[in-house]
């Protein structure tokens, strides 16, 4: 069963850009989870999706925004591009449904750099 | 708020000794725990779960211990090895949240 995809896996932007990063989820799963990490925050939560609807948020600005589609793939996106948004953006899929002990599944992360 | 911490941002161990890496929560309500490892370049992968109906899981070499009372939980490896070398995180979880808290993470560092 292939993992966690993530595309692409690094981009380069500047201030003000806006930019879209994509997760497939494992086959069969419905839940996918994004975080924002950086060497000196860690592991942020940003938001976490189950059939399409957005279940629970973490504490980032309106910038960041994600969608699932019915396919259960998600992107999340984030506009005005500021420096401090420079992170590994990592995806996490599981299960999810309606079972709450879920282990999550990491995909590779995309390497943000914004200039 | 709720918060996640481990008790040291680096740790080194001789090959064949045992690591123990903590991790301390802050909220009682969280009821499911997680240890990742994360090499350099790729995402945290999965090494062991625990929910607070339990205070031990056994896996391969790793061993997970959770302390309710003081909101601690552990993660033991046995016989460490080269590749053993990772950023260790604890991700703790309320059930019904859909969300995840993670530590800070502690580097494990593998002497020859």
């Amino acid at each position: 069963k292939a993992g966690v995809t993530q595309t692409p896996r690094y981009l380069i932007k500047t201030r003000g850009q806006q930019v879209t990063l994509s997760c497939s989820p494992i086959s069969g799963h419905r839940s996918v989870s994004w975080y924002q990490q950086t060497p000196g925050q860690g592991l942020q939560f940003l938001f976490e999706y189950f059939s399409e609807t957005q279940r629970n948020k973490g504490n980032f600005p309106g910038r960041f925004s994600g969608r699932q589609f019915s396919n259960s793939r998600s992107e999340m996106n984030v506009s005005t591009l500021e420096l401090g948004d420079s992170a590994l953006y990592l995806c996490a899929s599981s299960g999810g449904a309606g079972n709450y002990y879920n282990e999550q599944f990491f995909g590779p992360g995309t390497r943000l750099t914004v200039l | 708020g709720e918060s996640v911490g481990l008790h040291l941002p680096t740790l080194s161990v001789q090959e064949g000794d045992n690591s123990i890496i903590n991790c301390a929560y802050s909220n009682s309500a969280s009821d499911y725990f997680i240890w990742y490892k994360q090499e350099s370049g790729k995402g945290p992968q999965f090494i062991i779960d625990i929910r607070s109906n339990m205070d031990k899981r056994q896996g391969q070499r790793v061993t997970v211990l959770l302390n309710k009372t003081v909101k601690h939980l552990s993660l033991q490896i046995a016989a460490t090895q080269p590749g053993d070398s990772a950023v260790y995180f604890c991700a703790v979880s309320i059930s019904g949240t859909y969300k995840y808290i993670f530590g800070t993470g502690t580097r494990l560092k593998v002497l020859a």
